[in-house]
């Protein structure tokens, strides 16, 4: 049975620092790996996919990394801001499901 | 500006009580999923479609929970009778998924069973 863990939980960070978000699953067969975004109150957004064939994926100052093989990925958000602050949630993509990690909370302070 | 459209936003129930969340897919969308988000458990998929055929509900309690797609533009998720451990946020999302794009996830229907 897949499972994803993200890590850390929570990050509180002030504006303009560099972040690394990370997120583990423990079955490499994956079709791809996707990296969303939640607001407060609201659904889903996705913000960069990354199939398994590929490394990584960038979008702006967002970075995605995939490592299948050691069941790895990493978000990686450049100069933070306030409006970055929401959670971040991976999912894997496994026989056409989508599992989803618990997320990491982020808030970044000015 | 397409997106998948939840209905109701917010519901208080008491417990007992039927309750039927509803979702409007994306137009052409092929495969429809169902999603619970708690605080201790986080997003868990409920039940999935595509085409319109069920085909994974495993993670839904089979006593109390039904999904069912009456026709490509309506999923709906039932819960009869509530209680008040299924109080949570349930998500619809849609997407093309043979093709590995992205899922798209409405707002959610916030349920509280008292």
């Amino acid at each position: 049975k897949q499972e994803v863990t993200q890590i850390p939980a929570a990050l509180s960070v002030p504006e303009g620092e560099n972040l690394v978000l990370n997120c583990s699953f423990t079955d490499s067969a994956i079709y791809n790996l996707q990296w969303f975004r939640q607001d407060p109150g609201k659904g889903l957004t996705s913000l960069l996919l990354i199939q398994s064939s590929q490394r990584e994926q960038t979008s702006g100052r967002l970075n995605a990394s995939l490592d299948k093989s050691s069941g790895r990925s990493t978000l990686y958000i450049a100069a933070s801001q306030p409006g970055d602050s929401a959670t971040y949630l991976c999912a894997v993509d496994n026989t056409d499901k989508l599992i989803f990690g618990t997320g990491t909370r982020l808030q970044v302070f000015p | 500006d397409a997106r998948v459209t939840q209905t109701p936003r917010h519901k208080v129930t008491e417990m007992g009580q039927e309750v039927t969340m509803r979702c409007q897919p994306i137009l052409g969308h092929n495969t429809v999923f169902w999603y619970r988000q708690t605080m201790m458990q986080g997003l868990e998929l409920l039940a999935y479609f595509r085409n319109r055929a069920p085909l994974d509900d495993s993670g839904m309690p089979k006593d109390r929970f039904s999904a069912e797609m009456p026709d490509a533009t309506l999923a709906t998720l039932k819960i009869q009778p509530s209680e008040p451990r299924d109080s949570a946020v349930y998500f619809c999302a849609s997407g093309l998924v043979n093709s590995r794009n992205t899922i798209y996830f409405g707002e959610g229907s916030w349920l509280t069973v008292v």
